[in-house]
């Protein structure tokens, strides 16, 4: 069966330090990935989503990236956070081909930034 | 651009009491739908879909869904809600861009139950 990691679960973070989440999934091959930020009432935000290694396509500018160095992988990164950036952020997978494939989520990364 | 609507922001239930959940969603072309939910501590998860055919979707835990097209809406129901039912429902639609699908969700609506 298939199953999706984020690491770390928390994270307390300063203003203008570096910031690096990952997100691997297990089970399946090839996947589409999904990075979304969720904020209290403000439902999910989609970052990021990627169809295949290298391949990184932005949904908002912001001041985060995104890489994917192998097929089942998928980091977030900042080189310096912002007060803005605090969130729970939630790695997503889905199967590719038709749309009616569901999103698979992780279990989400709280950041707290200072 | 896609939006979804979700109308009510929090809501709050007694056990037994019938609910349903408002989801407006803004997108001319062919849809697929979602109700994801979000229990307390625990990962988002899918609660019910529409594709296509029947527009009454049933999914787990007795909860029901109802496309309706010309309103462009997909409520959530359930006749009878439990305590455990207390938790974050996202209505979501899904739309296809360079190669990949992708879900736009709605703010959330938090649901508690009191017992």
């Amino acid at each position: 069966s298939q199953t999706i990691h984020q690491w770390p679960a928390t994270l307390v973070q300063p203003v203008g330090s570096p910031l690096s989440l990952e997100c691997t999934v297990e089970g399946t091959s090839n996947p589409n990935l999904y990075w979304y930020r969720q904020a209290a009432g403000r439902g999910l935000q989609l970052l990021f989503y990627s169809v295949g290694i290298g391949q990184i396509s932005s949904e908002v500018p912001q001041n985060l990236s995104a890489s994917r160095p192998q097929d089942r992988q998928f980091i977030l990164s900042s080189k310096k956070l912002l007060l803005s950036d605090s969130g729970f952020y939630l790695c997503a997978w889905t199967e590719k081909g038709i749309s009616t494939y569901e999103q698979y989520f992780g279990p989400g990364t709280r950041l707290t930034v200072t | 651009a896609q939006s979804v609507s979700q109308h009510n922001h929090h809501v709050i239930l007694s056990e037994a009491a019938s609910l349903e959940l408002g989801c407006n969603y803004s997108y001319g072309g062919t849809v697929n739908l979602f109700w994801y939910v979000q229990y307390p501590g625990q990962h988002l998860q899918l609660l019910l879909k529409y594709f296509s055919g029947d527009p009454l979707v049933k999914g787990i835990k007795g909860f029901e869904a109802e496309f309706i097209k010309s309103k462009f809406s997909f409520n959530l129901r359930k006749p009878s809600v439990q305590w455990s039912d207390t938790a974050e429902y996202f209505c979501a639609v899904n739309r296809q861009k360079a190669g990949s699908y992708q879900l736009t969700f709605g703010k959330g609506t938090k649901l508690s139950v009191i017992p």
